[in-house]
C-alpha cells in the first residue's frame, strides 16, 4: 500500500451534471477525510469517516454533496447538479486514528463549465 | 472555529538560506501538524508536534511549538529549490476531531 489513492484525477463536467469521485485510504486508516482546497487557499474541511460512520459534516457540505463510506473501506463523494463555484480540487486523507497524522491522496481537480 | 494563520502569506530567499514560516492559532490544541503543497498537488505531511512537546526535528526541518504564545514555527535550513511549495499548518479543532487549514505561506527558493 503506497498511500490515499484518488480518483479520477481530473474531472471536466458541465454545469448541472452529477460527479462522483473516489478515495481508497491507507488500508489500516480507520479515519477518512473529505477537503476542498480552491486556489491559493487553504483545505477547507468538508466530511469526516471513523470506520463506515460519518461523524461530522461541514456547513459547507450542501445537500448536493454526499459522501458514503461502505464497510469502512473506500469512500465516494458525490456532487449533484454541479455549480461552477464547485470547482475545486477535492482532497482526501486518511488516519490511523484520532490525534496520528493524516496522510492526504493527490486529489481530485473539478473543473465545472 | 478556531483556525491556524500562517506569516509570512510569501516568502522568496535564495537557495541555500534558512527559511522560518510562523503559525497562529486561536484555542487550545491536541496536536498541530505541517504539511507541503507543490503546485496542483496533494499535501505532503512534514511533521506532527503534540501539545506536550515544544520542539521536533525531521532531516532539515526544525519545527517548534508555544502553547502559551498559541504559535508555532517550521524552519527549513539550508534550502533548495526543491523547497518551493506552499506550506500549511493544521491544528485540530475544537472537539480533536478533524483538522482546520491556514491560508498557507508560498515559499520561494531562488536558485
Amino acid at each position: 500500500d503506497t498511500g490515499v489513492s484518488q480518483d479520477p484525477r481530473h474531472k471536466i463536467t458541465k454545469r448541472g451534471q452529477n460527479v462522483t469521485f473516489r478515495c481508497d485510504p491507507i488500508s489500516e486508516h480507520n479515519r477518512l477525510y473529505w477537503y476542498r482546497q480552491t486556489l491559493g487557499q487553504g483545505p477547507e474541511f468538508l466530511t469526516y469517516f471513523q470506520n463506515e460512520a460519518q461523524l461530522e459534516k461541514s456547513r459547507l457540505l450542501s445537500d448536493r454533496f454526499s459522501a458514503e463510506r461502505p464497510k469502512g473501506s473506500f469512500s465516494t463523494l458525490e456532487i449533484q447538479r454541479t455549480e461552477q463555484g464547485d470547482s475545486a480540487m477535492y482532497l482526501c486523507a486518511s488516519s490511523y486514528r484520532d490525534g496520528t497524522e493524516a496522510f492526504f491522496g493527490q486529489g481530485t481537480r473539478l473543473t465545472v463549465v | 472555529s478556531q483556525q491556524g494563520e500562517e506569516d509570512p502569506q510569501a516568502l522568496s530567499i535564495q537557495e541555500g538560506e534558512n527559511a522560518t514560516m510562523n503559525c497562529s492559532y486561536k484555542t487550545s490544541i491536541n496536536n498541530l501538524q505541517w504539511y507541503r503543497q507543490n503546485s496542483g498537488r496533494g499535501l505532503v505531511h512534514l511533521i506532527l508536534i503534540r501539545s506536550n512537546e515544544r520542539e521536533k526535528h525531521s532531516g532539515r526541518l526544525r519545527v517548534t511549538l508555544d502553547t502559551s504564545k498559541k504559535s508555532s514555527s517550521l524552519l527549513i535550513t539550508a534550502s533548495r529549490a526543491a523547497d518551493t511549495a506552499s506550506y500549511f499548518c493544521a491544528t485540530d479543532d475544537n472537539y480533536g476531531q478533524n483538522f482546520v487549514f491556514g491560508p498557507g505561506t508560498r515559499l520561494s527558493v531562488l536558485p
